[in-house]
């Protein structure tokens, strides 16, 4: 069966310090990969998507950037953070062989002072 | 573009009583698919149930169940027989099926509370 796994599960950063989250699937190949953020009390932005390895395609400009050294592997960076990037962050994956369901990881806190 | 609302911010309930949480969408697409999400305390997103808008039956799971009327581009979700897990946020999504880059919409969520 499918799982995905993202960590940290909660980080605190000080503004202006890099951010590094990273989303493993594992049991499927090729997976479409997602991050999202949820400010807190509010719903889900679609933050990057990925259909393949290196290939990003990025939903909303910001400070953050999204990157898939591998098939399964989808990272979330930043080079300095800033205290808007505070939010709960979703790594999903959907299975690209008929798949039309989206799952999500276990989310990681981020908090930044 | 796509848009999903969710016209009630919080809801109680009883336990073991049923509730119907409410969820309305735009688009002009005539085929997608549609989504309620759980979202604990524990704030992992669950998928709950998924139903195909070329499909005219409602989808169940349990004791979920949907009331999916296209026409009206409505998406109800009914909890029967709630139980104190059923806590949660619960998030209405949509998603436009092609090739590719399927997204998720998001509506803006139903705090949930089963009362003991």
């Amino acid at each position: 069966s499918q799982t995905i796994h993202q960590w940290p599960a909660t980080l605190v950063q000080p503004v202006g310090s890099p951010l590094s989250l990273e989303c493993t699937v594992e049991g499927t190949s090729n997976p479409n990969l997602y991050w999202y953020r949820q400010a807190a009390g509010r719903g889900l932005q679609l933050l990057f998507y990925s259909v393949g390895i290196g290939q990003i395609s990025s939903e909303v400009p910001q400070n953050l950037s999204a990157s898939r050294p591998q098939d399964r592997q989808f990272i979330l960076s930043s080079k300095k953070l800033l205290l808007s990037d505070s939010g709960f962050y979703l790594c999903a994956w959907r299975d690209r062989e008929g798949g039309n369901t989206i799952y999500f990881g276990e989310g990681s806190w981020l908090t930044v002072v | 573009a796509q848009t999903v609302t969710q016209s009630q911010p919080e809801m109680s309930v009883q336990e073991a009583e049923t509730v119907t949480l409410s969820c309305t969408y735009d688009t002009s697409e005539s085929n997608y698919y549609l989504f309620w999400y759980k979202q604990p305390p524990s704030r992992q997103m669950i998928l709950v149930i998924r139903q195909e808008a070329y499909k005219q039956q409602n989808a169940t799971e349990n004791r979920f169940s949907v009331n999916f009327q296209k026409a009206a581009k409505s998406f109800s979700l009914k909890i029967s027989d709630s139980q104190l897990g059923d806590t949660a946020m619960y998030f209405c999504a949509f998603m436009k099926p092609f090739f590719g880059n399927e997204k998720l919409t998001f509506g803006t969520g139903t705090r949930l509370t089963i009362i003991p």
